[in-house]
């Protein structure tokens, strides 16, 4: 069955440090990618998407994700976090069939 | 721009009561989801709509949930009856048809199911 694994459930770091979090698929075939962020006490929103050409994507706020199709990864980086960056990431994997998979997520605290 | 409108909020029932959830999508966007998240987990898909069909309901639980979208816009989510293990965040999202896969979705409130 497909599926969308999270490496890490919580992550603390500390303002300036940097952030990778980790997003793996199981399905072969054509995906389209996104990370989602839910901020404290809002609604879920996109972060950023990858569709096709350049697999290194820019989305707000400076994060950034690269699709590597070999390791069926989307990995979400941030140089320098920020304690506003505090927040739960969802990586979601369409598999081109109308469906969305979403990951477990992973809840990131940035300290002050 | 409007965001994806979700009533009520919170709702607190005991099991084997009736729930309705309603949903009002981004006006013009004619994919509209529903999702099911459970506490620690991700958002898992119920039932999607391309306008007023179905394209996908083969994770809804068909003997206690029933969905429907008028006329294409409003959607409405049903319970009946509810059990213990329903008890979760319900999500509605809505987005613009692409032709081969699905676009960004638009993320409503939710709405916090308790039953006891």
């Amino acid at each position: 069955a497909q599926s969308v694994s999270q490496h890490n459930h919580h992550v603390i770091l500390s303002e300036a440090a940097s952030l990778e979090l980790g997003c793996n698929y199981s399905y072969g075939g054509t995906v389209n990618l996104f990370w989602y962020v839910q901020y404290p006490g809002q609604h879920l929103q996109l972060l950023l998407k990858y569709f096709s050409g350049d697999p290194l994507v820019k989305g707000i706020k400076g994060f950034e994700a690269e699709f590597i199709k070999s390791k069926f990864s989307f990995n979400l980086r941030k140089p320098s976090v920020q304690w506003s960056d505090t927040a739960e990431y969802f990586c979601a994997v369409d598999t081109g069939g109308f469906k969305t998979i979403f990951g477990a997520g992973t809840r990131l605290f940035v300290k002050a | 721009e409007a965001g994806v409108a979700q009533s009520p909020r919170y709702k607190i029932i005991e099991k084997r009561q009736s729930v309705a959830f309603w949903c009002n999508p981004i006006s013009g966007h004619a994919t509209l989801y529903w999702y099911q998240q459970i506490l620690g987990q991700g958002p898992k898909l119920l039932i999607q709509f391309q306008n007023n069909g179905v394209v996908d309901d083969s994770q809804l639980p068909k003997d206690r949930f029933s969905a429907e979208r008028l006329k294409g816009v409003d959607s409405t989510l049903k319970i009946q009856p509810a059990k213990l293990e329903d008890s979760a965040v319900y999500l509605c999202a809505s987005s613009q048809k692409l032709a081969f896969s699905t676009d960004t979705q638009y993320f409503g409130p939710g709405t916090r199911l308790t039953v006891l």
